[in-house]
């Protein structure tokens, strides 16, 4: 089945500790995002990348990190500068200037 | 700048109750207007595009129309299966990259 994959659903922090989301997708789309979902706020932009190996900053990149290496990849940094990272990340992808289309999400818990 | 408002924040309905959520926005040169239903703990699963006004798509007991300022998620004679946040997002054609997003309408339907 074609799609966009998450993993971990559930991932713990510690103080101090960087921790990595995976997305993958088959859909062969080449524009690849990273949101995140605070209660009652809407999606905001973390990164987002149109081609493998570029990516840009969205409104919030300040404490994440990312990477392209692949078309199929784009995995999310949670870095120790971010200091208040508890919420639910989303990984999306399109084609560019088109409909975006999301993964199943990811809960990010600072312990 | 760029601002997407959906009211009301939260809705509840009777079974078979017909209502309508609204999504306004203000932005420069509109790309698409996209709404999308998101279950508690999953990622927003994609509904419809509207592209200009006048447009209308139509989806079971779901009807999105589009204005030059507003679009509306008419809501035909809802069962509790429907409920969900839905959320309402628009794609500038300025920036090919970033949607924004609303915060959401929270939908519930009383059997």
């Amino acid at each position: 089945d074609g799609g966009i994959t998450q993993s971990p659903k559930y991932l713990f922090r510690k103080e101090g500790q960087n921790v990595t989301l995976s997305c993958e997708q088959n859909l062969n789309h080449d524009a690849m995002y990273w949101y995140r979902q605070d209660p009652g706020q809407g999606l905001r932009l973390i990164y987002y990348s149109q081609i493998v190996n570029d990516f840009q900053k969205g409104d919030i990149a300040e404490g994440y990190s990312v990477s392209r290496e692949k078309k199929e990849s784009f995995p999310l940094t949670v870095t120790s500068a971010q200091k208040n990272p508890t919420a639910f990340y989303l990984c999306a992808s399109s084609i560019p200037r088109n409909t975006i289309y999301f993964g199943e999400g990811s809960w990010l818990t600072v312990v | 700048e760029d601002q997407v408002t959906q009211s009301p924040e939260a809705l509840r309905l009777q079974e078979g109750e017909s209502s309508s959520l609204n999504c306004s926005y203000t932005v420069s040169g509109l790309r698409g207007l996209f709404w999308y239903r998101q279950d508690p703990g999953k990622g927003p699963e994609f509904l419809f595009t509207l592209y200009s006004a006048g447009e209308e798509k139509e989806k079971e007991r779901l009807k999105a129309t589009l204005t030059k300022k507003e679009s509306f998620l008419h809501i035909t004679a809802p069962k509790p299966e429907d409920s969900a946040t839905y959320l309402c997002a628009v794609l500038v054609f300025y920036n090919n990259n970033d949607m924004r997003f609303g915060a959401g309408t929270r939908l519930t339907v009383k059997p």
